[in-house]
């Protein structure tokens, strides 16, 4: 298992564009989690996922942004009508026992919207 | 409602000596709390947790961190800094009624001069 894979590593896209991101968890881990890191700020929660429910969702998660795990395998996050206000780098992280394990971080998707 | 403060967003320390990083946290529930770094373009790495067994934690990399329930802190330390912990250190806090979601505090950037 090579751990938690987010593609694309970088993705620039103009205002306006729609853009989607790729979260594959470790394979054997049923929670899979979305947070969103500005410059100089810690993580912010987004949403989570238990399987393929989704149980959660923060307020920052406004309509334009959207998240799913079909199958409960690996998960997608959608932004559409990017704004310059959501450029940051998204991490995903899954786990399969906090109390244990803690949380596995991807590397993470840095957006930037020009 | 959970929350995490971080006290001074940069430290620098000389090679050799001592880290603190302090770290103080609000929770209405026991809290699990955790120290993770974070390197450029990274992901985040676990350090260490707390999940209300011992109060003195040991972690990766020579770091230990001590839960003290009367102060609400989970202070970092390491006792001789090395060129290699120059990286971006958070504290994060959680609990069994909040899903397992972890709230960030907004980071300590670490320098470590020569």
């Amino acid at each position: 298992d090579t751990g938690v894979s987010q593609d694309p590593r970088h993705k620039i896209t103009k205002r306006g564009q729609n853009v989607t991101f790729r979260c594959d968890p470790i394979s054997e881990h049923n929670r899979l989690y979305w947070y969103r890191q500005t410059l100089g700020q810690g993580p912010e929660f987004l949403t989570y996922f238990q399987n393929e429910a989704q149980l959660e969702k923060s307020r920052l998660l406004s309509d334009r942004f959207s998240a799913e795990r079909p199958k409960g395998s690996f998960s997608t996050l959608e932004i559409q009508r990017t704004e310059q206000g959501d450029s940051a780098m998204y991490l995903c992280a899954s786990s399969d026992n906090l109390i244990d394990y803690g949380y596995t971080f991807g590397s993470g998707t840095r957006l930037t919207v020009v | 409602a959970q929350s995490v403060t971080q006290l001074g967003s940069h430290v620098s320390v000389s090679e050799g000596a001592l880290v603190l990083l302090r770290c103080n946290y609000s929770s209405s529930v026991p809290p699990y709390l955790f120290w993770y770094v974070q390197y450029p373009n990274q992901g985040l790495q676990l350090l260490l947790k707390y999940t209300s067994a011992a109060t003195l934690v040991k972690g990766i990399n020579g770091f230990e961190a001590e839960f003290k329930k009367s102060e609400t802190s989970f202070h970092l330390t390491k006792p001789s800094a090395h060129m290699s912990d120059a990286a971006e250190y958070f504290c994060a806090v959680s609990g069994k009624a909040a899903g397992n979601k972890l709230t960030f505090g907004g980071g300590t950037r670490v320098l470590v001069k020569p």
